[in-house]
C-alpha cells in the first residue's frame, strides 16, 4: 500500500493557461474524491468517481473545471483558462469499503498558483 | 447537506498537557460519520479518529478521545498528553449521504508549546 500520490506538487502558472493534475488512488479503492483546498479554509468538495463513473460534481465546478478516471485506475483533473481564483491546494482522496464507513485516504496535494 | 463549524481558530497547549478542540456540526442525514482529520504543516491530510452516529459510545485512539453528544450536534476533540508532533491544523469532518462525501469545517490550527 503505496498511498494516494499527487503530480505535479506545485504548479506555477499564467493567467489563461490551462493547467492538469494527476492522481493515483490505493490500488483498489474504487471511490476517488477531488476537493479545492484555498488558503485559511478547510477543503471542499469538488467532484467524485466511483470506478470510472462520475457521480456528482460540486456548483465549484465550473465549466472550465474537468475531471476523468479513465478505467476507474487514476484520474486528471483539468483547469482550463485559469485564473487568479483558481490559486489552491487541490486534494485527492481515495477510499474503499471498510467496515461501515467509507474512509478517505488523502494525497498530498498540488499546489497551484496562477499569476 | 451538511454543515460544520469549529469555533476556535488557533488553540494552544503546553506539552504533556491536554487540549479540547471544539466543533458542532449540523446534517439533514439520519445516517453519518463524524471524523477529525489532521494536517501538519506541508504534509497530508490524516485521519485522527472516527465516530459512527448510531454508536452512542465515544470513540477512542490512544491519547486521542472525543465527546459526542448527538443532541446538541457537538463533536469535541481531546488530545491528552500532547506531544511536539501534535502541533497541525486539526479539521472536524462530517461525512453523510450516499456520495459519502466530507463537509469539512474551517479547522483549528493546534501549537504545542516545550
Amino acid at each position: 500500500d503505496t498511498g494516494v500520490s499527487q503530480n505535479p506538487r506545485h504548479k506555477i502558472t499564467k493567467r489563461g493557461q490551462n493547467v492538469t493534475f494527476r492522481c493515483d488512488p490505493i490500488s483498489e479503492h474504487n471511490r476517488l474524491y477531488w476537493y479545492r483546498q484555498t488558503l485559511g479554509q478547510g477543503p471542499e468538495f469538488l467532484t467524485y468517481f466511483q470506478n470510472e463513473a462520475q457521480l456528482e460534481k460540486s456548483r465549484l465546478l465550473s465549466d472550465r473545471f474537468s475531471a476523468e478516471r479513465p478505467k476507474g485506475s487514476f484520474s486528471t483533473l483539468e483547469i482550463q483558462r485559469t485564473e487568479q481564483g483558481d490559486s489552491a491546494m487541490y486534494l485527492c482522496a481515495s477510499s474503499s469499503r471498510r467496515g461501515p464507513v467509507y474512509e478517505q485516504y488523502f494525497g498530498p496535494g498540488t499546489r497551484l498558483t496562477v499569476t | 447537506a451538511q454543515t460544520v463549524t469549529q469555533s476556535q481558530p488557533e488553540m494552544s497547549v503546553q506539552e504533556a498537557e491536554t487540549v479540547t478542540l471544539s466543533c458542532t456540526y449540523d446534517t439533514s442525514e439520519s445516517d453519518y460519520y463524524l471524523f477529525w482529520y489532521k494536517q501538519p504543516p506541508s504534509r497530508q491530510m490524516i485521519l485522527v479518529i472516527r465516530q459512527e452516529a448510531y454508536k452512542q459510545q465515544n470513540a477512542t485512539e490512544n491519547r486521542f478521545s472525543v465527546n459526542f453528544q448527538k443532541a446538541a450536534k457537538s463533536f469535541s476533540l481531546k488530545i491528552s498528553d500532547s506531544q511536539l508532533g501534535d502541533a497541525a491544523m486539526y479539521f472536524c469532518v462530517c461525512l453523510g449521504g450516499s456520495n459519502y462525501k466530507l463537509t469539512f469545517g474551517k479547522g483549528t490550527l493546534l501549537t504545542v508549546n516545550p
